[in-house]
């Protein structure tokens, strides 16, 4: 069993719509991240959470300690938001991270 | 501003023989880890490093080994290599070890015929 669940694996939306992309946790974190990788490979990391939410333009990253789950929403969605989302999650003694399965979003003009 | 350095790129190496990978760190990071990503899979954790200790360790087989030197750059080490060990290794580097953004290197997509 994964420690870090996402969903869904896969999502196609057109352009303009509001995404949510989902991150379930069954360990105890110090902090979660929502990475982005691009078709080459690139990875670049979006959000660190530790607690509450973030933002950073069209992009919301969401946490709830309590339940276990975190949430990246991508508004106004562009064709270039199209790539792998991934959740994190590092440890609680802050070395050993788990990564989410991911989730392949394609945006259609 | 500098980013997270891996080197090789690209490496292209046959079974059994041995690979290095090589990571620098983004200046005063301290911590360095290190994940593979097979084709079409998820990235796996590796193993970390902090202050040029190893932290931690995740699935990193016994063939592998990695250490951290005084200047803070990390090198993966590979022996006796395996087809499955064909995948895209990628390191990031971060300012502590809790809480702290993570920066990631472009990778190295090690092949092995």
């Amino acid at each position: 069993k994964n420690e870090v669940e996402q969903s869904p694996q896969n999502l196609t939306a057109q352009e303009g719509e509001f995404i949510t992309i989902n991150c379930s946790y069954s360990v105890g974190i110090s902090a979660l991240h929502w990475l982005q990788q691009h078709p080459g490979g690139g990875i670049v990391s979006l959000f660190m959470l530790s607690s509450g939410k973030k933002k950073h333009g069209r992009l919301i990253a969401t946490i709830n300690i309590q339940e276990k789950h975190s949430s990246l929403h991508i508004t106004a969605s562009h064709p270039r938001d199209s790539a792998v989302y991934i959740c994190a999650v590092i440890g609680l003694t802050g070395n050993q991270f788990y990564f989410g399965t991911g989730t392949s979003l394609t945006v259609i003009p | 501003a500098a980013g997270v350095i891996q080197s090789p790129r690209h490496l292209i190496k046959e079974k059994r023989e041995t690979a290095t990978l090589k990571c620098y760190p983004i200046p005063r990071h301290d911590t360095v880890y290190w994940y593979q990503q097979g084709p079409g899979q998820d990235p796996q954790f590796l193993i970390s490093f902090y202050e040029k200790m190893q932290s931690d360790k995740g699935s990193i087989p016994d063939r592998f080994s990695a250490q951290q030197f005084s200047d803070y750059h990390s090198e993966l080490n590979m022996s006796s290599l395996e087809l499955g060990d064909s995948a895209l290794y990628f390191c990031a580097s971060s300012p502590g070890t809790v809480n702290s953004p993570l920066h990631f290197g472009n990778g190295t997509r090690l092949t092995v015929t």
